[in-house]
């Protein structure tokens, strides 16, 4: 398994702004992924986190709008862009280790408010 | 798309009781898992059940598999306040596991 952490845990943001979110990993891992769960919903995924490339995102979520780096295989960042209150949700990392790709493990979730 | 769909989407029991959740998918899997989530945090990997396993037990908890009709159910046995959480199965699809909508358990003290 994995110790994931992320920051920041909670934030309340304006609209039209950005904020970061960072994963960060206690071991190397081969996955990352990053979720968006909006209130009271189930887990949709944003994107795979590739390292030393670009994310691989799903249908709906665009680069512009969700830019994320991986510059190892420990850290992930994820980026809210020009932020409106339909971006109010928690976003979650979650990755799979060397001990196989069935298993996910997740971060305690980033939660966000947007004004 | 969604994979997995969780019946019921809520469940109140009383603390001692069992609980009961199922989950039913639409196409062929290598396996199913469930997960619980307390209060919008993150979630925890509770159990792992492959496509060749019919049944599967971990402590208080028991996962039974029925591919055959695409379903699966998880039960909790004398559930304790604790246990209160949203539950959420998932499939593996396309080289990513797709979340269903979770069931949200409320034990009653």
């Amino acid at each position: 398994s994995a110790v994931i952490s992320q920051k920041p845990s909670r934030d309340i943001c304006q609209r039209g702004t950005s904020l970061t979110i960072q994963c960060q990993v206690d071991s190397q891992v081969t996955m990352m992924f990053w979720y968006r769960q909006q209130p009271g919903q189930s887990l949709t995924l944003i994107a795979t986190a590739n390292q030393g490339s670009e994310a691989t995102y799903e249908s709906g979520f665009v680069i512009d709008k969700f830019p994320i780096s991986r510059p190892n295989l420990t850290f992930s960042t994820l980026t809210v862009s020009n932020m409106s209150p339909e971006d109010s949700s928690i976003y979650l990392c979650s990755v799979v280790g060397w001990w196989g790709q069935e298993t996910q493990y997740f971060g305690p979730g980033t939660r966000l408010l947007v004004l | 798309s969604q994979q997995g769909e969780e019946d019921p989407q809520a469940l109140s029991i009383q603390e001692g009781e069992n609980a009961t959740m199922n989950c039913s998918y639409k196409t062929s899997i290598n396996n199913l898992q469930w997960y619980r989530q307390n209060s919008g945090r993150g979630l925890v990997h509770l159990i792992l059940i492959r496509s060749n396993e019919r049944e599967k037990h971990s402590g208080r908890l028991r996962v039974t598999l029925d591919t055959s009709k695409k379903s699966s159910s998880l039960l909790i046995t004398a559930s304790r306040a604790a246990d209160t959480a949203s539950y959420f199965c998932a499939t593996d699809g396309d080289d990513k596991i797709i979340f269903g909508k979770g069931t949200r358990l409320h034990i009653l003290p």
